[in-house]
């Protein structure tokens, strides 16, 4: 959907290693979002980008940075993963006022 | 801030049946988006429908349509005919009208919706 890659798809890691989640569009968007969806929870954003180099935090940011040097690459890094960190993350990109796109989602566990 | 409300939990009604799921939000703001995005077991998120606040006329995708009631701040989204393949958790999302960013955006909790065949 609209050009929307996340790697890995799934990811099983131990508790306090670093984990880095990559997602690439080829839509050229100016806006990429990185969110987790928990059951009970919907999705919550945890940081956005507005550009390169560009980012802010979002809702849940404590224990996560992003990166992005390239329009189409945005990068989610848990530094040290914890097990309240399993989640789905999804990676979504949005062009000028239009809906969301997203990516096909990463699971994660953390053990 | 916006708010999202999805006050529904979980639906289940027969195949080709028809299902409301509802959804109120709150905002000060009179120009936005609301939209409707379908997560089905396969986790990918779809979008269904789009509603910006200005147009009276609801919006209508095949068998979807919603009933935007803009006074009332509610955003229901209708599906007729209900077929095994609407089977997913649907999202109400709200989108201000400058567009993204992180206060630009909401999502409601999501309503489990199961067709029983």
């Amino acid at each position: 959907d609209a050009g929307i890659t996340q790697s890995p798809r799934h990811k099983v890691t131990e508790t306090g290693t670093p984990v880095t989640l990559r997602c690439h569009q080829t839509e050229n968007h100016r806006y990429m979002y990185w969110y987790r969806q928990d059951p009970g929870h919907g999705l919550r954003l945890i940081h956005y980008s507005y550009g390169v180099k560009d980012t802010d935090k979002g809702e849940v940011s404590d224990g996560y940075s992003v990166s992005r040097s390239k329009t189409e690459d945005f990068l989610l890094t848990l530094e040290s993963a914890t097990s309240s960190q399993t989640s789905v993350y999804f990676c979504a990109t949005q062009g000028a006022n239009s809906p969301l796109h997203f990516g096909n989602g990463t699971r994660l566990t953390v053990t | 801030a916006q708010t999202v409300t999805q006050s529904q939990p979980e639906m289940s009604v027969q195949e080709a049946e028809t299902v409301t799921l509802s959804c109120t939000y709150d905002t000060s703001e009179n120009n936005y988006y609301l939209f409707w995005y379908k997560q089905p077991p396969s986790r990918q998120m779809i979008l269904v429908i789009r509603q910006e606040a200005y147009k009276q006329q609801n919006a209508t995708e095949n068998r979807f349509s919603v009933n935007f009631q803009k006074a009332a701040k509610s955003f229901s989204l209708k599906i007729s005919d209900s077929q095994l393949g609407d089977t997913a958790m649907y999202f109400c999302a709200f989108m201000m009208w400058s567009g993204g960013g992180a206060d630009g955006l909401t999502f409601g909790k999501g309503t489990h919706l199961i067709i029983q065949p």
